[in-house]
């Protein structure tokens, strides 16, 4: 089943403006982390921010902020003033901690990834 | 400090052959994860290691797929043969317990011709 959703395979921003990033995900567990990492065109996975499900305030990383709506089971990252480097691909993870009674688990599940363009 | 490294950064093979990738975490940590990124199926986790065991490997497409970590700085991620449709992205990364963040290598594009 799959766990992570991201609607938009692709989106336009203006530089400047800023631009959400729809996430949403299917858990039963009441504690799990949610993830949005980039992947500019060189390749290489950069971690942006980071959401645990019981924090109460939402993320923030410097222009990146996480909207986390935990009853509509929401994650969407949030950019302000766009740059021409935020062209990229953005995945949405999450990491269920079902069994961190039982000594963990790690296991990240992505979504398919919403391509950025950053237009001058 | 080093980041994960991951070798080759690109290998090209033809169908039958074995294939090797390899890579180094990052020192200390001690979670390694092997990724696969295909067009298709999009960034799934093959297996991974805590403290050079492996915890799990549900991700790991057949038998023709076997990982290794022998020690705390090294991983293997082996195919044999190697298939046309095993042509992707593989990743490699690490991370510390209690921690969120894995810190992911650059990458391997396999391509099997």
């Amino acid at each position: 089943a799959q766990k992570i959703t991201q609607t938009q395979p692709g989106m336009f921003v203006q530089e400047k403006e800023a631009v959400t990033l729809d996430c949403t995900y299917d858990t039963s567990d009441q504690s799990y982390g949610l993830f949005w990492y980039k992947q500019p065109s060189s390749g290489e996975m950069i971690f942006l921010i980071y959401q645990g499900s019981y924090d109460e305030q939402n993320a923030t990383e410097g222009r990146y902020s996480l909207n986390f709506q935990k009853a509509r089971k929401s994650a969407n990252l949030v950019i302000s003033a766009s740059q021409l480097g935020d062209s990229a691909m953005y995945f949405c993870a999450m990491r269920e901690a079902a069994l961190l009674t039982q000594g963990g688990s790690e296991k990240l599940v992505f979504g398919k990834g919403t391509k950025l363009t950053v237009n001058p | 400090d080093a980041g994960v490294i991951q070798s080759p950064r690109h290998e090209v093979t033809e169908m039958g052959q074995e294939v090797t990738l390899r890579c180094k975490p990052i020192s200390g940590h001690d979670y390694l994860f092997w990724y696969r990124q295909t067009m298709m199926r999009g960034l799934e986790l093959l297996i991974y290691f805590n403290n050079n065991v492996p915890i799990d490997d549900s991700g790991m497409p057949e038998d023709r797929f076997s990982a290794k970590m022998p020690n705390a700085s090294f991983s293997t991620l082996k195919i044999q043969p190697s298939e046309p449709r095993d042509s992707a992205v593989y990743f490699c990364a690490s991370s510390l317990w209690d921690t969120y963040e894995q810190y992911f290598g650059p990458g391997t594009r396999l391509t099997v011709t």
